[in-house]
């Protein structure tokens, strides 16, 4: 079946624009991840969104920063007024969400969106 | 401390040499324990999950020590294939998962 897909594979803009950043999980996959991974860096978690429940956004690095999620399925990352410090690889990742102790949802990760700042 | 360390390599290994990665672990109410693979310009993937009697799967070996929250993923006999970085990753979440990745262990393998 089809994995997680995100687009643009690239996106270079100048410094100060907006960008919109979209994912599409898993179909029936109910969680929804985001991450940012630097050159050099490892995965670094942005937001998270489960079901219905209100996203935790304890990663987002500023109020530049914001992500919604469309009837529990697609989502879109937006950056405003871009810096040269978000360039980075953003990741968006899904899973199954499943709840309960101990329960592991692995985490099916899209292709990642390439954001150059110049 | 940073939450999730590695040892970022890189590591250089002839083809059917044995290597060990390690990692170690800060938040001691950490629940799970995952290994990923992430492949030059690619996305990471699962390549197992760690469990604490130690599993193994085929040429891959991963061991969890609770009490030193330390982590450990051995391959035996490498391929040119296993060239990648190696994630250390850990989900102090129970239940829905929230994972912190180290910035990984890269492994070279040459002919």
């Amino acid at each position: 079946g089809a994995g997680v897909s995100q687009s643009p594979s690239n996106k270079v803009t100048e410094k100060g624009k907006d960008v919109e950043l979209r994912c599409d999980p898993i179909s029936g996959h109910t969680a929804l991840y985001w991450y940012r991974q630097s050159l050099g860096q490892g995965l670094e978690f942005l937001i998270y969104f489960q079901g219905n429940s209100a996203p935790d956004k304890s990663g987002l690095p500023s109020d530049r920063f914001s992500a919604e999620r469309t009837g529990g399925s697609v989502s879109t990352l937006t950056i405003q007024r871009t810096q040269q410090e978000d360039s980075a690889v953003y990741l968006c990742a899904s899973s199954l969400g499943l709840a309960g102790e101990g329960a592991w949802n692995e985490q099916f990760f899209g292709p990642g969106t390439r954001l150059t700042v110049l | 401390r940073k939450e999730v360390e590695q040892d970022p390599g890189p590591f250089n290994v002839p083809e059917g040499a044995t290597v060990a990665f390690n990692c170690t672990y800060s938040n001691s109410a950490s629940q799970s324990f995952f290994w990923y693979r992430q492949d030059c310009r690619k996305e990471p993937k699962l390549l197992m999950s760690v469990y604490s009697s130690g599993n193994e799967d085929g040429r891959f070996t991963a061991q969890l020590n609770r009490a030193s929250q330390y982590i450990s993923l051995l391959i035996r006999d490498s391929k040119l294939s296993d060239s990648a970085t190696y994630l250390c990753v850990v989900n102090t979440n129970s239940g829905y998962s929230t994972l912190t990745f180290g910035k990984g262990t890269m492994l070279l393998v040459s002919p």
